[in-house]
C-alpha cells in the first residue's frame, strides 16, 4: 500500500531564507508524487509534480522537488522564502487503482520578516 | 482559472437537517470524482470515489447512508450530508482527475460545513 510520510508538522523560516519540506513515500509500484500547497479555507494548488523522467522537476512560485529513489523521497524546496509562501503543503502520491490519491499530514510553513 | 468548481464554499445549518455540496467539472468530463474530508490541523482523507452512471466506492469506516453520493452528469457529482450532526462539521473538498496519464488531481475550491 502507498503512504507518505512528511516530516515536520510546521516549519518557520526567515524572509529571504531556504525552505526545505520533507517527504517520504512507500509504494509498491513507480510512484507519481505531488506536492500541493492549500491557504486558509480554500482547496488545494498543484506545485509541482513527478511522474517519470528527469527527477528534478520544477514547480511554480520558485518551488522544486527532486524524486530519490533510492531514498524514496521527494523533498520540496525554495532558494529564498517569500511572506506569501506562508501557507500548508501536502506531500501526495499516487494511491487507489481509480487514481486518487494519499496525503502526507501536512505541514505548515511560516515566513517570519 | 479553475477547472473544479464546488458550491457552496460555506454553509450553516442545524442539527439533523440535510446538506448537498456540488461538484463540477468546469472544461473537462471527469467519469470520476473523489471527495476528501479534511478535519482541522489535518490531512486529507478519502471519503469515497464517484462514479459517473455507477454506484461510488465508500471507503472504510465511511456511512453511506450518511454522506450520499450522486454522479449524475459527466460534470456534476453532489455530496449530501444527511442528518446532520456537529461532529461532520468538516471541510470537505472534490477533485477530479483531468487526463490520465499523470495522475494529476484538481481540487475544487471545497466547502466548510458548520453543524449547529
Amino acid at each position: 500500500a502507498q503512504s507518505v510520510t512528511q516530516l515536520g508538522s510546521h516549519v518557520s523560516v526567515s524572509e529571504g531564507a531556504l525552505v526545505l519540506l520533507r517527504c517520504n513515500y512507500s509504494s509498491s509500484v513507480p510512484p507519481y508524487l505531488f506536492w500541493y500547497v492549500q491557504y486558509p479555507n480554500q482547496g488545494l494548488q498543484l506545485l509541482l509534480k513527478y511522474t517519470t523522467g528527469a527527477t528534478l522537476v520544477k514547480g511554480i512560485n520558485g518551488f522544486e522537488a527532486e524524486f530519490k529513489k533510492s531514498e524514496t523521497s521527494f523533498h520540496l524546496t525554495k532558494p529564498s522564502a517569500h511572506m506569501s509562501d506562508a501557507a500548508e503543503y501536502f506531500c501526495a502520491v499516487t494511491g487507489g487503482s481509480q487514481g486518487n490519491l494519499i496525503f502526507g499530514k501536512g505541514t505548515k510553513l511560516s515566513v517570519k520578516p | 482559472g479553475a477547472v473544479v468548481s464546488q458550491h457552496p464554499s460555506w454553509v450553516i445549518c442545524k442539527s439533523g437537517t440535510s446538506v448537498k455540496i456540488e461538484c463540477r467539472s468546469l472544461d473537462f468530463q471527469a467519469t470520476t470524482m473523489f471527495w476528501y474530508r479534511q478535519f482541522p490541523k489535518q490531512s486529507l482523507m478519502l471519503m469515497a470515489t464517484s462514479n459517473e452512471g455507477s454506484k461510488a466506492t465508500y471507503e472504510q469506516g465511511v456511512e453511506k447512508d450518511k454522506f450520499l453520493i450522486n454522479h449524475a452528469s459527466l460534470t456534476l457529482s453532489t455530496l449530501t450530508v444527511t442528518s446532520a450532526h456537529p461532529e461532520d462539521s468538516s471541510f470537505y473538498i472534490c477533485s477530479a482527475p483531468k487526463g490520465l496519464v499523470t495522475g494529476e488531481l484538481f481540487f475544487g475550491e471545497g466547502s466548510r460545513l458548520t453543524v449547529l
